[in-house]
Parts: C-alpha cells; sequence; structure tokens
C-alpha cells in the first residue's frame, strides 16, 4: 500500500448510472490529482486540488464531477456516461501542486471503468 | 501542448540483458523529471527525480542519466530480471506556462523480461 487507497478497483456501469469514484490519502498531503488512462496512451491529467481548491480543469466533460470535500479526500463523480470513457482512472496526492512537480506524486492503485 | 516522448513503446529481452529506454522532453523552463516504475495492477511507484543537467541517479542495478539542455533522460537496468518488467514512465513538469504545479507523463516503455 502506498498510503493512497481507490475504491472501487473495479466498477461497470450503464450509460445511465450514477456513480462515483473515492481516494483518501492520510499522507499529510495538500494537493490530490485525478489522472486517466485510455488504452495505448499517456496518463491524462484531468484534474487537480489543491489545499482543497480545484485549480486545473483539463477540459473534462461536465459528465465528471470532482468533489474535494478536505485535503484527505477525493470523489470523481460519474454520470451519463460514453462506452469510451472506459478507461483506468488514478488518483495521486503530493505535498502541494508546486511540490509535486518538484518531488513527485504518490499514487493508488486506480479503479478500472468500463461502461456498458 | 507539451509533448513528452517514450521509446522504445515496448521491449522484450532475456534475463540477465542489459537494456536502456530513453525519454524525450521539452528542454525550455525546465523544472523536473521523474521516472516511475508501473506493474500491472499496482500503483506507479517513484523510482527517481532529477532536476540538475548532467544528474544522474542510481538505485541497485537501475540508473538514470539527464540531459537539460537537449531535453533527454535515459533510464538503464543492468542484468535484468523477470521482476523488472513492468511500465516504466517519465513525467516532465516545467518552471512556468502551463505544465507549471503538474506533471505531464510519456506514454510508458513496457518491458518484459523472459526467464
Amino acid at each position: 500500500e502506498t498510503g493512497v487507497t481507490q475504491t472501487p478497483r473495479h466498477l461497470v456501469m450503464g450509460m445511465t448510472n450514477k456513480k462515483s469514484l473515492k481516494c483518501e490519502q492520510h499522507l499529510g498531503h495538500n494537493a490530490m490529482y485525478w489522472y486517466k488512462q485510455s488504452a495505448k496512451k499517456p496518463l491524462e491529467l484531468m484534474f487537480v486540488y489543491n489545499f482543497k481548491e480545484q485549480t486545473e480543469n483539463n477540459s473534462v466533460p461536465s459528465r465528471f464531477s470532482p468533489e474535494c470535500p478536505n485535503s484527505s479526500h477525493l470523489f470523481l463523480h460519474l454520470h451519463t456516461l460514453q462506452p469510451e470513457d472506459s478507461a483506468l482512472y488514478l488518483c495521486a496526492s503530493s505535498q502541494d501542486a508546486v511540490g509535486g512537480s518538484f518531488y513527485g506524486y504518490t499514487f493508488g492503485s486506480g479503479t478500472r471503468l468500463t461502461v456498458v | 501542448i507539451l509533448n513528452v516522448e517514450q521509446s522504445p513503446q515496448s521491449l522484450h529481452v532475456q534475463e540477465g540483458d542489459s537494456t536502456n529506454f530513453t525519454c524525450s522532453f521539452p528542454s525550455s523552463n525546465f523544472y523536473a523529471l521523474h521516472w516511475y516504475r508501473w506493474e500491472t495492477a499496482k500503483s506507479p511507484e517513484a523510482l527517481f527525480v532529477m532536476t540538475l543537467n548532467g544528474d544522474e541517479k542510481k538505485k541497485g542495478r537501475i540508473s538514470a542519466t539527464l540531459n537539460t539542455k537537449e531535453g533527454y533522460s535515459y533510464l538503464y537496468i543492468k542484468g535484468s530480471q523477470p521482476e523488472d518488467s513492468a511500465t516504466y514512465l517519465c513525467a516532465f513538469s516545467n518552471a512556468g506556462g502551463t505544465s507549471y504545479g503538474k506533471l505531464t507523463f510519456g506514454q510508458g516503455t513496457i518491458l518484459t523480461v523472459h526467464p
């Protein structure tokens, strides 16, 4: 375990469902990130939260809705997804956003999402 | 848009072989270059952070070098073992503009070491 926990590990959902992905860290970090990895593509940054404030939304469709209630928890709420949204969703955390780009991130193991 | 390119995309070697892969990144406003090792069904694990031109880092049989002026880093594995099989990711950050405060990842090199 790295200290960043993601649940669930696997999720299958229909296009009309609403589900949420959860990420939790107790490392004392203040920045949290959502990345998406589609097949044969690089990790793609979706959202950045720094001290609970969203500082980055990388043109992500509104069917993905992040929530960061405190520095330890990050959610990704999903609704009316498309099959092309099937991917691995990785959460990461770092000391803070600037520190993360210098010292690096701690990653969770990801949620494998399949949209049917 | 910042591009981080890794080559080769995949590599198959025999146990005991030495191997190396490349990460290319924009050379302007360099801040840091990261290497991660990612085994299937696990989380990416940090290997090295390099910040200075000419940096060389080593961890057991794995080492890395950095050339910020020409924008590349090499990762070397000496005497590959089956347990080295993983995807090796590099990630770049720069000191200004749109990439500040976040990491941009390459596509990764998938290494398979055959016994």
